[in-house]
C-alpha cells in the first residue's frame, strides 16, 4: 500500500533562516507531487506541483522553492524565511490517470 | 479565475441529525468535485468524488450531490455522530491541469451529543 511521509512534524525557525522540508512517497511510482500551505483561517494554497523528476511548476510567486531530486521525493526550501511563511505545510501525491490526492501528515512551521 | 466557496465557516448540529454542507463555484464547471475531511493538525483525507455527469453519489452515511446548473455541491452526513466533528473541504479540478485541485476554505462541523 502507498504511504506518504513528511518531516519534521513541527519546526520553529527565526526570520531569515533557511528552510528544508522533505516529503517521500512509498508504494507508487511516477506520482504527481504537490506542496500546499494552509495558514490559520485560510484554505489550502497550492504552492508547487511536479509531474516528474526535475519538473517543478510554481503556482504562487514567493521566496520558496521546490525540488524533486528523485521520483518519490519532494523538497520545499527557502533561503530566508519570512514571518508570513508560518503555516501548516502539506505534501500530497496523485497517481497519474487518477483524480484523488492523498495527503501527508503535514509540517507545522512557526517563524518567529 | 475559478472561485470556490463553502458558505458556512462553522456548522453546529445535534447528534442523530443530518448535516448538510454547501460548496459553490463560479465560472467553468469542473470535470469532478471532491470532498475531504480534515481533523485538527492533520492532513485532509479523501471522502468522495463526484463527476460532472453524476447527480448523486453515496458512501455509507455520506451523500454528495452535484448540480452543474446551480454550480453547487451538497454534502450530507446522515445520523451524525460526535466522531463526525471535523472540517470538511470541497475541492474541484483545474480544468486542463494534471490532477491539480482548488480547495475551499472548509466548513467546521461540530456534532453535539
Amino acid at each position: 500500500s502507498q504511504t506518504i511521509h513528511q518531516w519534521p512534524a513541527t519546526l520553529v525557525q527565526p526570520v531569515g533562516s533557511p528552510l528544508s522540508l522533505e516529503c517521500t512517497v512509498e508504494g507508487t511510482s511516477n506520482p504527481n507531487l504537490y506542496w500546499y500551505r494552509q495558514a490559520a483561517g485560510r484554505g489550502l494554497q497550492l504552492l508547487f506541483y511536479s509531474v516528474g523528476i526535475g519538473q517543478i511548476s510554481s503556482e504562487v510567486p514567493q521566496n520558496l522553492s521546490a525540488s524533486r531530486p528523485q521520483d518519490r521525493q519532494f523538497i520545499l526550501s527557502s533561503k530566508k524565511l519570512l514571518l508570513s511563511d508560518s503555516g501548516f505545510y502539506l505534501c500530497a501525491w496523485l497517481t497519474s490517470g487518477t483524480d484523488t490526492q492523498y495527503f501527508g501528515p503535514g509540517t507545522r512551521l512557526t517563524v518567529l | 479565475s475559478q472561485k470556490i466557496e463553502q458558505n458556512s465557516e462553522a456548522l453546529n448540529i445535534q447528534e442523530g441529525k443530518t448535516a448538510t454542507l454547501t460548496c459553490n463555484y463560479t465560472n467553468y464547471s469542473p470535470a469532478y468535485l471532491q470532498w475531504y475531511r480534515q481533523d485538527p493538525g492533520r492532513g485532509p483525507v479523501f471522502l468522495l468524488l463526484i463527476r460532472e455527469n453524476e447527480k448523486e453519489k453515496r458512501k455509507e452515511r455520506l451523500k454528495v450531490t452535484f448540480d452543474t446548473t446551480l454550480k453547487q455541491s451538497l454534502f450530507h452526513i446522515t445520523a451524525s455522530q460526535p466522531a463526525d466533528s471535523a472540517t470538511y473541504l470541497c475541492a474541484l479540478d483545474f480544468r486542463g491541469s494534471q490532477g491539480n485541485l482548488i480547495f475551499g476554505k472548509g466548513t467546521k462541523l461540530s456534532v453535539k451529543p
